[in-house]
Parts: C-alpha cells; sequence; structure tokens
C-alpha cells in the first residue's frame, strides 16, 4: 500500500462548480502537507502549504487538513476551465528534509466552459 | 527572472545505455532537487544537491547519480537504462532558506 494515496480521475465538472480533491496517507509522521498544481507539459507548481491541522485560504483555493483521519482535501471555488490540470499533493514528516516529499499520484480535474 | 531550465526536453534511448540529463536553476538559487514522475508510481524524489553536495538521496539504485557544479547547474546520470526507466525527469530549485520549490517542464525520457 502506498503511503500517500490519491484517486487519479479523471474529474469533470461545469465552470462554477465546487471542486473538492481528496487525498489520504498512512504516516501519521507527516506534518507538512502541499497541493501542487501540474499542467500538460509543465512542471508542478505549488498553490497551497499548510502544517499540521487545520485550514488554509488563499483566493479561491482552500486547503484543510484532518490528521486525525490522515486526510486530507483541496477545495477550489467557482471553478474555471483554466483550473483544468493534474492536482498532487504533498506531504513530509517535520524531521525530513523538504525535498523528500511523498506525492500522491495526482488527480485529473477537467472544468468545461 | 528565468525560470527552471531543463535540457533536453525530450529523449529516446536503448535498453543498456546511459542518458545524462541537464538543469539550470533559477538565477541565486543554490538548491537543486531532481525527481522521477510516471503515471503509476507518480512523484518520487531522486536526490537533492546543495552547494555542490548531496544532501538527500531517495530510494533509488545506484545506476542514478548526480552532481552539481559551482554555478549551481545540475546534471543528472543514468547507466545501464532499463525500460521502467521511462518517465519524466523533474529538477526543481529553491532558494536555500525557502520552502517553495520551483520545477522545470521536465525531461521525458523513453527507454526502448
Amino acid at each position: 500500500q502506498k503511503e500517500v494515496e490519491q484517486d487519479p480521475g479523471p474529474l469533470s465538472v461545469p465552470e462554477g462548480a465546487i471542486v473538492s480533491l481528496n487525498c489520504t496517507y498512512s504516516n501519521s509522521a507527516f506534518q507538512y502537507f502541499m497541493w501542487y498544481r501540474q499542467y500538460s507539459r509543465k512542471g508542478p507548481e505549488l498553490l497551497m502549504y499548510t502544517y499540521s491541522s487545520g485550514n488554509k485560504e488563499d483566493g479561491r483555493f482552500t486547503a484543510q487538513v484532518d490528521k486525525s483521519s490522515k486526510y486530507i482535501s483541496l477545495f477550489i471555488r467557482d471553478s474555471q476551465p483554466s483550473d483544468s490540470a493534474t492536482y498532487l499533493c504533498a506531504m513530509r514528516p517535520v524531521n525530513t528534509g523538504f525535498q523528500k516529499l511523498v506525492f500522491g499520484t495526482g488527480t485529473r480535474l477537467l472544468v468545461s466552459p | 527572472k528565468a525560470g527552471v531550465t531543463q535540457t533536453p526536453r525530450y529523449l529516446i534511448k536503448t535498453r543498456g545505455q546511459q542518458v545524462t540529463l541537464s538543469c539550470s536553476p533559477i538565477s541565486g538559487h543554490r538548491s537543486v532537487s531532481w525527481y522521477q514522475q510516471t503515471p503509476g508510481q507518480g512523484l518520487q524524489f531522486l536526490f537533492e544537491y546543495f552547494s555542490e553536495t548531496q544532501r538527500n538521496k531517495g530510494n533509488f539504485p545506484g545506476r542514478f547519480s548526480g552532481r552539481q557544479f559551482s554555478n549551481s547547474r545540475s546534471e543528472m546520470n543514468v547507466s545501464t537504462l532499463e525500460l521502467g526507466d521511462s518517465a519524466l525527469y523533474l529538477c526543481a530549485s529553491r532558494p536555500g532558506t525557502q520552502e517553495t520549490q520551483y520545477f522545470g517542464p521536465g525531461t521525458r525520457l523513453l527507454v526502448l
């Protein structure tokens, strides 16, 4: 079983919908949680970064961490066609270097006009 | 500022050959990391270099190696290529003290 599980999708929604993307994990030592967006033929770009539990909001994006359930979510409000991309979750324990992130395999999101 | 650049963008090799991929980080960034991305395994950390020294290494065989030059540019080498090495190889750089790392577009390697 992988340390981080993520539904590969694709997830298809109409423009304006609220999107919920999720990851589950098994390592209770994970403390740093990130969401990356990857467009086709591009490298991932960091969207959201949270430490430990709780919520973090940035514009249309909200990241949520529930450590008791080992479950993290990314919500996108008022989704746009330009949000169509693959979304990767990533996480690491507090005692390892930032680069030793463990990634999910990514969820492909398609937002139709 | 220019972003992270990787060369070549696409590469086709045959089993048993070796390959060298290059990464130029964002100007001023001293840390360079390499990742392998495949549909089945996702993004997996290969290694990280900082000021020409390898600081972290992932769980890959010794056929995968890298180095960093004094100008922070980095190369990774894969020897004795196997079919399973077909993947997108991503390089990421960051300033020395920040969490945010910036990815390049990747080199897509196909091993036949």
